[in-house]
Formats: C-alpha cells, structure tokens, sequence
C-alpha cells in the first residue's frame, strides 16, 4: 500500500518568514494530493490540494508544489503569521477507483512573533 | 449543509463497558472514513465505506471494533469491551468519493477509566 513519509516533525519560523513542508509517497499511481490543517482541538481541514496533471497551485500565502518522477511534494506557506501556527498533514490518494488517503505523521509549525 | 456530525463530542466510560459512536456524512458524498487520532501513532485509518459497503477494515485494531453503515446518512463504530488504550479522538470523514479531500466531523473525544 502507499506509505507518506513527511518532514520536518516540528518547525518554528519568525512572523513573516516562509515555511516548507516536504512529503514523499511511495505508490506512483497516486494521483492526488491534499493537505489539511490542524489547529489544537479542532478536526483536520483541507487547505490545499493537487493532483498529478500540474506542478503547482497557489492560493494566496500558500502554495504547493509537485515532483512525479521524485514523488515528493511540498507545502509553502508565505508572509506566515501566528495564526497559521497548526499541525500539517499531507496526504496521498491510492488512485484507481480506490478514494482512500494515506496521511502523513504531521508538521507542527509554530509561528512566533 | 452542517457538514459531518459526530456524536457524542466526548464520551468518559469504564473499561469493558460498551462505546458506540456515530456519524452522519455530508449528504450526497459516497464515501465514508473512520479515523483514530493519538499523538503517538497519529491519523490511522480504522475503516472505510464506499456507497455504504465496507471496503477496507484492515485498520481496525481488533475483534472489539466493529463499524456499520446501515444508510448513506448514517455510520457508527462500537467498541466492545473498551479498554483504556482505546482512549483517544475518534474523526468521521466524508467524501465525493475518488480522489476528493475530506470533510471531517468535529470527532469524538473517547477517554476510557
């Protein structure tokens, strides 16, 4: 099955600077590629997503950024402010008829003032 | 829409006894996803549904967990005996099926004494 490795673990950026996440997956079939945010004690929310026909989506401060043939993609997020401070998960889809995500373990990024 | 609704938002019971946590997905979405979130071991996937038919429940722990969804607006996860390392925050996810993000419910947050 799929495997989603994703680093670092934790990040800790000033007010204003840009902050990267990087994800690999193992399964070159995977054809979609969300990221959802996670704020304490609240549900996980899908803040971006790509699928494998482009290399970039942007959407404001954040964008994400695609590499099939390294199958690795990464979160950018620009200007941060604290209240982008959250954990940050990635995800792969299986592709084919199958809906099922494979998550990463998290980014917990912290952003100070 | 109101999104997924999971109920109870928080759940405190004895080892043994039996928990039951329920779910209404997103009307219209075909796909249903039971997650258990601990910081140890992160987002696992339990179980999911395709058009109320379970496809994979290779994530279910053990024999104590069991989930059905008896209709396209309605899911729910047992666990019998609980055991308190069971404790831990319960997510139901929605989706339009393949290669769409998830709309997760506000989870249930199970403590088990």
């Amino acid at each position: 099955g799929e495997n989603v490795e994703q680093h670092p673990s934790t990040l800790s950026v000033q007010e204003g600077d840009s902050a990267v996440i990087k994800c690999t997956y193992s399964d070159s079939a995977s054809n979609y590629f969300p990221w959802y945010k996670q704020e304490l004690g609240k549900r996980p929310q899908l803040i971006i997503d790509i699928r494998s026909n482009v290399g970039e989506k942007k959407d404001q401060r954040i964008a994400v950024t695609l590499n099939k043939t390294a199958k690795h993609f990464s979160l950018h997020i620009t200007e941060t402010q604290p209240e982008d401070s959250a954990v940050y998960f990635c995800a792969a889809s299986e592709g084919g008829t199958a809906s099922k995500l494979t998550f990463g373990t998290g980014t917990r990024l912290q952003v100070t003032l | 829409d109101a999104g997924v609704i999971q109920s109870p938002r928080h759940e405190v019971t004895e080892m043994g006894q039996e928990v039951t946590l329920r779910c209404k997905p997103i009307s219209g979405h075909n796909s249903l996803f039971w997650y258990r979130q601990t910081m140890m071991r992160g987002l696992e996937l339990l179980i999911y549904f395709n058009n109320n038919v379970p496809i994979d429940d290779s994530g279910m722990p053990e024999d104590r967990f069991s989930a059905k969804m008896p209709n396209a607006s309605f899911s729910t996860l047992k666990i019998q005996p609980s055991e308190p390392r069971d404790s831990a925050v319960y997510f139901c996810a929605s989706s339009f099926g393949s290669n769409y993000g998830y709309t997760f419910g506000s989870g249930t947050r199970l403590t088990v004494v």
